[in-house]
């Protein structure tokens, strides 16, 4: 069975960092895309960020460019979402989502239980 | 980027109904286009893939279809477990965008 177990959520400061992980099992990997998708409290989904299964392609929505930094270990069958200088309307719950097929730009399933980020002072 | 407009933005119907959703795109994405279950307090599933396609495992009163920038999605008989929000998402080009989101209840 393919499970996703996000992690790291939190409280966290505006102009914080947080790492967020997403352990992945039942399935090969490095085959798959992964991405990052959040959910603002009672709002709907933004997609955020998809790495490839060999991590050579990567994309970003332009809010988050060059603060946020989407990463895998396919040693450990891990995702990560490094953020960086973090603000209130990053608020959300993050989901990480494989890939339906080998390529990056495809349906997300299945998605993981979500983890989540709290920007405040 | 491109804009995916779903309508209704809630709806209420009685179990057995006939329930349509209906997803609008701002530009032409093809047959990239797939829906999503969200009940309460869980994660998305995925129902639909490829406008028309069922996800394994998904029961079959469930279906997708259109093309180019106007797509329908149906439960041909609603049960109690349906109810939640659906949303549909284009991955014809990035970012990737999400519609707002139907919200389903029971009569």
């Amino acid at each position: 069975e393919v499970q996703l177990v996000e992690s790291g959520g939190g409280l966290v400061q505006p102009g914080g960092s947080l790492r967020l992980s997403c352990a992945a099992s039942g399935f090969t990997f490095s085959n798959f895309a992964m991405s990052w998708v959040r959910q603002a409290p009672g709002r709907g989904l933004e997609w955020v960020s998809v790495m490839s299964g060999s991590a050579t392609n990567t994309y970003y929505r332009e809010s988050v460019k060059g603060r946020f930094t989407i990463s895998r270990d396919n040693s450990k069958s891990t995702l990560y979402l490094q953020m960086k200088s973090l603000r209130a309307e990053d608020t959300a719950v993050y989901y990480c989502a494989k890939s339906l097929d080998i390529v990056v730009a495809s349906a997300m399933s299945p998605w993981g239980q979500g983890t989540l980020v709290t920007v405040s002072s | 980027d491109i804009q995916m407009t779903q309508s209704p933005s809630s709806l209420s119907a009685s179990v057995g109904d006939r329930v349509t959703i209906t997803c609008q795109a701002s530009q032409d994405i093809s047959n990239y286009l797939n829906w999503y279950q969200q009940k309460p307090g869980k994660a998305p599933k995925l129902l639909i893939y490829d406008a028309s396609n069922l996800e394994t495992g998904v029961p079959s009163r469930f279906s997708g279809s259109g093309s180019e920038t106007e797509f329908t999605f149906t439960i041909t008989s609603l049960q109690p477990e349906d109810i939640g929000t659906y949303y549909c998402q284009q991955y014809n080009d990035l970012p990737w965008t999400f519609g707002q989101g139907t919200k389903v209840e029971i009569k």
